[in-house]
């Protein structure tokens, strides 16, 4: 069975550009969740998908992230237009319903932007 | 505040030794934890979950307990080897919300 996957591994930008980053989670998983690391900090919950609907965006940090899922399969994350201090390692997870069980994660995609 | 801490943030072993790894959190309300490990550029690697209700749990050599009266969490890694290096992270999922608080992990180097 494949694992959770994200698309692109690394990503370089320049300041003001966007850049969309994709999760495949793991077939039949309902729950999708992003994290991010930004450098020297803990990872930190960015937001949480059951299906297609968003259950908890509260650690989205401003209004330049968007996430979609539609269709509740894969999901991506857009970030307009990106600053220096969203450099980091963004993290896809996922898990089945109920969401009491192990959280999967990706292989994350690291984002710099200059 | 909800937090989770790890002590030490890096740790260097002589192979074949038993160790054990610390995880804090700060509210008791838990819904469950989970350890996981994470190689240099690459994603995180579940090793175990333990529910509130659980004690501890086992994997082959690794056992991690759980005692939310005092608010920690131990990953004890028995019989060290060089492939066990690599960043051991605890994350814990409260009772509101689904999403896991991390701590910052422990960077573990087992010699040869």
């Amino acid at each position: 069975e494949a694992g959770v996957t994200q698309f692109p591994s690394h990503s370089v930008i320049e300041k003001g550009q966007t850049v969309t980053l994709r999760c495949d989670p793991i077939s039949g998983h309902d729950n999708l969740y992003w994290y991010r690391r930004v450098m020297g900090k803990e990872i930190k919950f960015l937001l949480h998908f059951v299906k297609e609907s968003k259950q908890d965006e509260s650690g989205m940090p401003n209004n330049r992230f968007l996430a979609e899922r539609t269709g509740g399969t894969y999901s991506t994350l857009k970030v307009q237009p990106a600053e220096l201090e969203d450099s980091g390692v963004y993290f896809c997870a996922s898990s089945q319903q109920p969401s009491s069980g192990p959280q999967y994660f990706g292989p994350g995609t690291r984002l710099t932007v200059l | 505040k909800q937090e989770v801490t790890q002590i030490p943030a890096a740790l260097s072993v002589p192979e074949g030794e038993n160790l054990v790894l610390n995880c804090s959190f700060t509210d008791s309300a838990i819904y469950n934890l989970q350890w996981f490990r994470q190689d240099p550029g690459k994603g995180l690697t579940s090793l175990l979950l333990i529910q509130s209700s659980q004690r501890e749990q086992t994997s082959g050599r690794l056992n991690a307990s759980l005692d939310k009266s005092s608010g920690r969490s131990t990953l004890y890694i028995a019989a060290s080897q060089p492939g066990d290096s690599a960043t051991y992270l605890c994350a814990v999922k409260y009772n509101a919300g689904n999403m896991l608080t991390f701590g910052g992990g422990t960077r573990l180097m087992v010699k040869p």
